[in-house]
């Protein structure tokens, strides 16, 4: 199988603090993972490319000083949403990239993380 | 550049009704075709995947026809179940040439299977 998990699966916090989202590729080893945006009916907004051991590749529009990410192990990628505002809400979804035995590379997705900024 | 359409939701089917959900594509290369199924509340999952023109994905009773001709790949099942409602994403991956690997979805199709 090809497991990634989310922790926390839900989060509310206050505007101005800083929030951290785990993603982690359980049984297999993730050199990328991609992180989402999801708003309410919408489809998925790519917001970055997580690389581990180098930079994050930031998708058009979106604030790298905002939205911070860190790869550093093969498992396991971070987002940070720094000094979170109201219009931050959202949820948030991460998937890892798992290359099959044909050489053929598939996303599988985490279960995602709600996001309530008060 | 590459772009993913879905027919817009939401379809509403009785139990047991026949569904297909169109998708249409627009890419360079030869792109890799998905269809990923999101439960409420829940992240996304692969339901099926095509990776070369007249491949046919299936899983679950699900099953879609990567038509390269028509640059469509349109999700059908012979009989849809409660169990069935959810949000459907048809999307693609550009060529393995391309190291960018990204994922461009569809708006997503919401369906609503009634008892």
């Amino acid at each position: 199988g090809a497991v990634v998990s989310q922790h926390p699966s839900r989060v509310i916090c206050k505007s101005g603090t800083s929030v951290k989202i785990e993603c982690r590729s359980l049984d297999f080893q993730a050199t990328t993972m991609f992180w989402y945006r999801q708003f309410p009916k919408q489809s998925l907004m790519l917001m970055a490319t997580s690389n581990e051991g180098s930079k994050a590749t930031y998708e058009q529009g979106v604030e790298k000083d905002k939205f911070l990410i860190n790869h550093a192990s093969l498992t396991l990628s971070t987002l940070t949403v720094t000094s979170a505002h109201p219009e931050d809400s959202s949820f948030y979804i991460c998937s890892a990239r798992k290359k099959g035995l044909a050489g053929w590379e598939t996303q599988y997705f985490g279960p995602g993380t709600r996001l309530l900024v008060l | 550049g590459n772009s993913v359409t879905q027919m817009e939701g939401p379809v509403t089917l009785s139990e047991e009704a026949f569904l297909t959900i169109n998708c249409t594509y627009t890419a360079t290369g030869y792109p890799s075709l998905f269809w990923y199924v999101q439960y409420p509340g829940e992240g996304l999952q692969l339901l099926l995947k095509a990776t070369k023109a007249d491949d046919k994905g299936s899983n679950k009773g699900f099953e879609a026809t990567y038509r390269k001709e028509t640059t469509s790949f349109h999700l059908e099942k012979g009989s849809v179940q409660v169990s069935d409602s959810a949000v459907y994403f048809c999307a693609l991956s550009a060529s393995p040439m391309d190291s960018s690997y990204k994922l461009i979805f569809g708006s997503g199709t919401r369906l609503l299977v009634r008892p």
